[in-house]
C-alpha cells in the first residue's frame, strides 16, 4: 500500500504548455505539502494545505495553483511552463503540521 | 526570515568511523526538528526527530542533539556504512500547528568500503 503517491512521475514536456501533477494519500492526514527540489538537491517548500484550507504559500509565482478537492488529495497545476520549473516536485503530507512527513515519490518535471 | 543552515555540504568518511553533521536555525519559535534520509532518485524518509524539551535522542546508530540557547542541532552516525550513503537534511519547524518546514541545503554522505 502505498501511502502517498503521485502521478506522473515523470513529465517532459515544452515551454508555454500546461500541466497538472497529482497527489494522493491514505494515511488520514489532514495536511498536505507541496515541495520543489532544484537540481542542487535543495528541497523548498510552495505550498501548506490544512484541512483543504491553503495555509502556506511561499511566494510562488501565480502560474502554480494548487487545489485540494478534499484532505487526501493535493494536486498542482502549472501554467505557462518555464526552463527554470525544470525541478523534481514532491507532494508530503502530515498530521496537523508538527511531525513527521510522509513525501510521495516524486515527479520529475522537464521543461524543454 | 527563518533560515537553516546545514554543514557540510559534502562528507566522505571510511566505513566504521563516524559521520557528524551540523545545522543551526534562525527562529527561535522552532521546537520540532526532524532530520531526513534521500537515497539516490527517492524519496527524502524521516530517520529521527527531536523535540525542544529534549536535549539528545538515539536510536540504535544515529544520535540527535539540540542546544536550544545557541540553536543549533547535530546528527551523529557512529559505525558508519556503505548504506548509510545518501543525501542527508535536517529541518525545522514550531510544531503541532507549524505548517511551515524549514529545510537545510542537505549533507552529501559517502561512506567508503
Amino acid at each position: 500500500d502505498t501511502a502517498v503517491s503521485q502521478t506522473p512521475k515523470y513529465l517532459v514536456t515544452q515551454m508555454g504548455n500546461d500541466k497538472s501533477i497529482k497527489c494522493e494519500q491514505n494515511l488520514g492526514h489532514d495536511t498536505m505539502y507541496w515541495y520543489k527540489q532544484d537540481s542542487k538537491k535543495f528541497l523548498k517548500i510552495m505550498f501548506s494545505y490544512n484541512n483543504k484550507e491553503l495555509i502556506i504559500n511561499e511566494t510562488v509565482p501565480n502560474r502554480f495553483s494548487p487545489k485540494s478537492p478534499d484532505k487526501a488529495h493535493l494536486n498542482l497545476h502549472i501554467n505557462s511552463l518555464e526552463l527554470g520549473d525544470s525541478a523534481v516536485y514532491f507532494c508530503a503530507s502530515s498530521q496537523q503540521g508538527g511531525g513527521e512527513q510522509f513525501f510521495g515519490p516524486g515527479t520529475r518535471l522537464t521543461v524543454l | 526570515g527563518e533560515n537553516v543552515e546545514q554543514h557540510p555540504s559534502t562528507l566522505s568518511v571510511q566505513e566504521g568511523d563516524s559521520a557528524v553533521i551540523k545545522c543551526t536555525y534562525s527562529d527561535s519559535a522552532s521546537n520540532y526538528f526532524p532530520w531526513y534520509k534521500q537515497e539516490l532518485g527517492k524519496r527524502p524518509q524521516l530517520i529521527i526527530d527531536i523535540r525542544s524539551n529534549v536535549g539528545e535522542k538515539k536510536d540504535q546508530r544515529i544520535a540527535v542533539t539540540l542546544n536550544k540557547t545557541a540553536k543549533h542541532f547535530s546528527l551523529h552516525i557512529t559505525e558508519t556504512q556503505p548504506e548509510d550513503s545518501a543525501v542527508y537534511f535536517c529541518a525545522a519547524l514550531k510544531g503541532t500547528g507549524g505548517f511551515k518546514t524549514i529545510f537545510g541545503a542537505g549533507t552529501r554522505l559517502f561512506v567508503k568500503a
